[in-house]
């Protein structure tokens, strides 16, 4: 019974294309997360939505479109994909946007060539 | 801008030793500092946390230590094992914002048998 979890797991697709990875959470939570993680493991939030409404959008290219169609999935959709997008994108979620113990998804690992 | 510093980048301790991974945080208002555990390919996953008005808190063998004045907050690892072996992030963030984490920059931590 997965918390958190992301499809897919593995992403490898060719520069210019677009793609999603989807999240879903059966927690019960409000807030809900994006995350990237580069190849030096560095974590860095992208977004978060707290019931479907978008409260963080730190600077991403408008590239990235997350879209929350109710509060237990939050997805992400990237256009026009580049080689510096590949990393492992983690979604999360905590109980409220108050309440920041958050519980991470297995990751995505998108390798663009 | 890094809010949150974490050092050292690599540690190795012998099994039974003490592992020691330091964290400093810039931003005053932050109040809520968890520590992150992450195995290779799984996403991290919280280990333990504090806030603010206590200077230590333990669970096991793992202790945070935290100095308010200083703005340094540290885990402790006793009696360290080979399964401890993982990359330990610190993080810091305001609960009363949106629940966004500030994450260090980890910590790979391995323990010889």
């Amino acid at each position: 019974d997965t918390a958190v979890s992301q499809t897919p797991k593995y992403l490898v697709t060719q520069m210019g294309n677009d793609k999603s990875i989807k999240c879903e959470q059966n927690l019960g939570h409000d807030t809900m997360y994006w995350y990237k993680q580069d190849s030096k493991k560095f974590l860095k939030i992208m977004f978060s939505y707290n019931n479907k409404e978008l409260i963080i959008n730190e600077t991403v290219p408008n590239r990235f479109s997350p879209k929350s169609p109710d509060k237990a999935h939050l997805n992400l959709h990237i256009n026009s994909l580049e080689l510096g997008d590949s990393a492992v994108y983690f979604c999360a979620s905590s109980r409220n946007r108050v309440n920041t113990e958050a519980f991470f998804g297995q990751g995505t690992r998108l390798t663009v060539v | 801008q890094q809010q949150v510093k974490q050092s050292p980048q690599s540690l190795i301790v012998q099994k039974g030793g003490i592992s020691i991974i330091n964290c400093a945080y810039e931003n005053t208002a932050f109040d809520y500092f968890p520590w992150y555990q992450q195995f290779p390919g799984k996403g991290p996953a919280l280990l333990i946390a504090i806030r603010p008005d206590v200077s230590e808190k333990k669970e096991g063998r793992f202790t945070i230590s935290f100095n308010k004045s200083a703005k340094q907050f540290s885990l402790h690892i006793m009696d360290s094992q080979p399964g401890d072996s993982a990359t330990y992030f610190c993080a810091a963030s305001k609960s009363s914002n949106t629940g966004k984490l500030i994450f260090g920059q980890g910590t790979t931590l391995q323990v010889k048998p």
